[in-house]
């Protein structure tokens, strides 16, 4: 089945550094990218569709300025943290899209991304 | 805005019982799809339901759709261990955006 890489798994930072998180879709073109945030024992709440070579589409309350996305090419979407700060730590997650599946909206997920903020 | 709710929220079940959790949402959608996440893990996908009376199943668990109910079931037979799990339905908005609003999970502890 189609793979989608997130990459890195976990990562510790001080608080007002930037933190790039990378989303791949390894054996697949993905136009549109997801990137969801979870807090512990909750659901996940979307943040953004990523689309590639248009600017992203952010969800309402999301700072677009303190969370970047870059989906430059096919396979690749990229979230960056800006000025991380303790109550940004949570479980990223991104999906990417089948494309050419219709009327199904097949995702497949990344692995997430664990922030912890200091 | 659409919404979606999962009842229950915490199930514990012993093994080889059955029980059966519900996702329901709030407007009108054909479209739903169930999850499985692992503590500390990412979605893996289950069932893509696409129609009213949509069924379908896989060993242990078989997931329904009824979308005049706004409603759908997700049904599992004689547990086992290897089952507990966090289960989240997700609805696809009607708008053509392709966004995913997932409802608030089920955390599924089998107990031997």
């Amino acid at each position: 089945g189609a793979v989608v890489s997130q990459h890195p798994s976990r990562v510790i930072c001080k608080s007002g550094t930037s933190v790039k998180i990378e989303c791949r879709s390894l054996d697949f073109q993905a136009t549109t990218m997801f990137w969801y945030r979870q807090f512990p024992k909750k659901s996940l709440m979307l943040m953004a569709t990523s689309n590639e070579g248009s600017k992203a589409t952010y969800e309402q309350g999301v700072e677009k300025d303190k969370f970047l996305i870059n989906h430059a090419s096919l396979t690749l979407s990229t979230l960056t943290v800006t000025s991380a700060h303790p109550e940004d730590s949570s479980f990223y997650i991104c999906s990417a899209r089948i494309p050419g599946s219709g009327g199904k909206n097949i995702q497949y997920f990344g692995a997430g991304t664990r922030l912890s903020v200091l | 805005e659409l919404k979606v709710e999962q009842n229950p929220l915490f199930l514990s079940m012993q093994e080889g019982k059955n029980y059966t959790i519900y996702c329901n949402y709030s407007t009108t959608s054909d479209r739903l799809y169930w999850y499985r996440q692992d503590p500390g893990k990412s979605l893996e996908s289950l069932f893509v339901l696409l129609s009213n009376g949509a069924v379908k199943q896989e060993g242990r668990l078989m997931a329904s759709l009824d979308t005049k109910a706004r409603l759908s079931t997700l049904h599992i037979t004689a547990a086992v261990h290897d089952l507990s799990a966090t289960y989240f339905c997700a609805v696809d908005s009607l708008w053509g955006n392709e966004k995913l609003t997932f409802g608030t999970g089920t955390r599924l502890t089998i107990i031997p």
